[in-house]
């Protein structure tokens, strides 16, 4: 059964950092693209992060929101996918979503159930 | 960035009505174009992807059409499971955007 359970999440100071995990079970991740999505509370989705599956050497894209403060990264041996999270600002506090995409079909296919970051004083 | 625009942000309608939900884009998509379905407290869940191809295990009363910039998710007989938030998205070009939402409420 394909899984991705995120963790990491929590209550964060501005300018602070946060790094989240997904794990990933059912499935081998390094062979798929791995995405980030946030969800502010009580509004739509927007994609931050992907990291490109193994045949691309897991190279990366990132929204304009978050470049320069936030990475992706993997750990192929754990089949895990991060985020690391810097500099933050209360309008980062939303639920973290990670979601996998098929490297041929390129919309994410499976998603997990999120893990809530807030970020406030 | 590429913009999508759902329309209606909210549709009231009964089990076993039809409905239709509509995706506009700000510029051209081809057909690289998903939907998503997401109820409370859950992540989403893939729909439809490539505009009209039906992901695995989804019910055949989902379809999807369209091309270029203008999309459409059709339901063709609406059951209690299918009130819920949905959401079009693009991924033709980076940033990968969705649409703001539609909700699906029981009329």
């Amino acid at each position: 059964e394909v899984q991705l359970v995120e963790s990491g999440g929590g209550l964060v100071q501005p300018g602070g950092s946060l790094r989240l995990s997904c794990a990933a079970s059912g499935f081998t991740s390094s062979d798929y693209y791995m995405d980030w999505v946030r969800q502010a509370p009580g509004k739509g989705l927007e994609w931050i992060s992907r990291s490109r599956n193994k045949g691309n050497s897991f190279s990366t894209e990132y929204a304009a929101s978050v470049r320069g403060r936030f990475t992706i990264s993997r750990d192929v041996s754990k089949n895990s996918l991060y985020l690391q999270m810097n500099s933050l600002k209360t309008e980062d506090t939303a639920v973290y979503y990670c979601a996998r995409t098929p490297a041929g079909q390129n919309a994410f296919d499976f998603w997990g159930q999120g893990t809530l970051v807030t970020v406030s004083s | 960035d590429i913009q999508m625009t759902q329309s209606p942000s909210t549709l009231s309608a009964s089990v076993g009505d039809r409905v239709t939900i509509t995706c506009r884009a700000s510029q051209t998509i081809s057909r690289w174009l998903a939907w998503h379905q997401q109820k409370p407290g859950k992540g989403p869940k893939l729909l439809i992807y490539e505009t009209s191809n039906l992901e695995s295990g989804v019910p055949s009363r989902f379809s999807g059409s369209g091309s270029g910039t203008e999309f459409t998710l059709t339901i063709s007989s609406l059951e209690p499971d299918d009130f819920a938030i949905y959401y079009c998205q693009q991924y033709n070009s980076y940033s990968l955007t969705f649409g703001q939402g539609t909700r699906l409420e029981i009329k």
